[in-house]
């Protein structure tokens, strides 16, 4: 069974501008969560989708947003690029809200801000 | 405002030793408490979680100590080995917030031969 895959796997970008992340959940999971490590932060929760609808957002600005596909893949979308987004960026999936847990992590998708 | 407090940041410990990280958590409603094995340029994978109607939880090697009352629970590594050193974390969740998790920041552990 294939894990949580994300793309693209680094990415190097200038301040101010856009970028969009892809993940990919386990098969059958429904629940799309994406985090962001950064260093000396630790990883820090941003945003959770189930059945296509964003149900929960952590501490960020607005500037980091997403969606969900009827696939249930996900892409998180970061604007106006700061200095301070250079992070790895994980996506987890779990079976759905429902059974909410546990979340299996893709290996991440690292950001540089340059 | 860290929810979950981790110590110790780093751990050394020699092989064939116990290794042991504790968390201490504030927020009664959080009911899900995963402990997460990272390794350089990896996600964390999952490596035992316990819910707070459990006191232990033991897998193979690891085991999950919770105390409920005191609002803290640790992993304790049995027969700590080179293949063990990485970065574990540990997190606490809710039904109420999808499960989203809330992680310590994190212990560096160095198994040494």
């Amino acid at each position: 069974e294939a894990g949580v895959t994300q793309s693209p796997t680094h990415l190097i970008k200038t301040r101010g501008q856009q970028v969009t992340l892809r993940c990919s959940p386990i098969s059958g999971h429904t629940s799309v969560y994406w985090y962001q490590q950064a260093l000396g932060l630790g990883l820090q929760f941003l945003l959770w989708y189930d059945e296509g609808e964003e149900r929960n957002r952590g501490n960020f600005p607005p500037r980091f947003s997403g969606r969900q596909f009827p696939n249930y893949s996900s892409e998180l979308n970061v604007n106006a690029l700061e200095l301070e987004d250079s992070a790895l960026y994980l996506c987890a999936s779990s079976p759905g809200q429902t059974s909410g847990q546990p979340q299996h992590f893709g290996d991440g998708t690292r950001l540089s801000i340059l | 405002q860290q929810q979950v407090k981790q110590s110790p940041q780093s751990l050394i410990v020699q092989k064939g030793g116990i290794s042991i990280i504790n968390c201490a958590y504030e927020n009664t409603a959080f009911d899900y408490f995963p402990w997460y094995q990272q390794f350089p340029g990896k996600g964390p994978a999952l490596l035992i979680a316990i819910r707070p109607d459990v006191s232990e939880k033991k897998e193979g090697r690891f085991t999950i100590s919770f105390n409920k009352s005191a609002k803290q629970f640790s992993l304790h590594i049995m027969d700590s080995q080179p293949g063990d050193s990485a970065t574990y974390f540990c997190a606490a969740s809710r039904a109420n917030s999808g499960y989203a998790l809330n992680f310590g920041k994190g212990t560096s552990l160095l198994v040494t031969p």
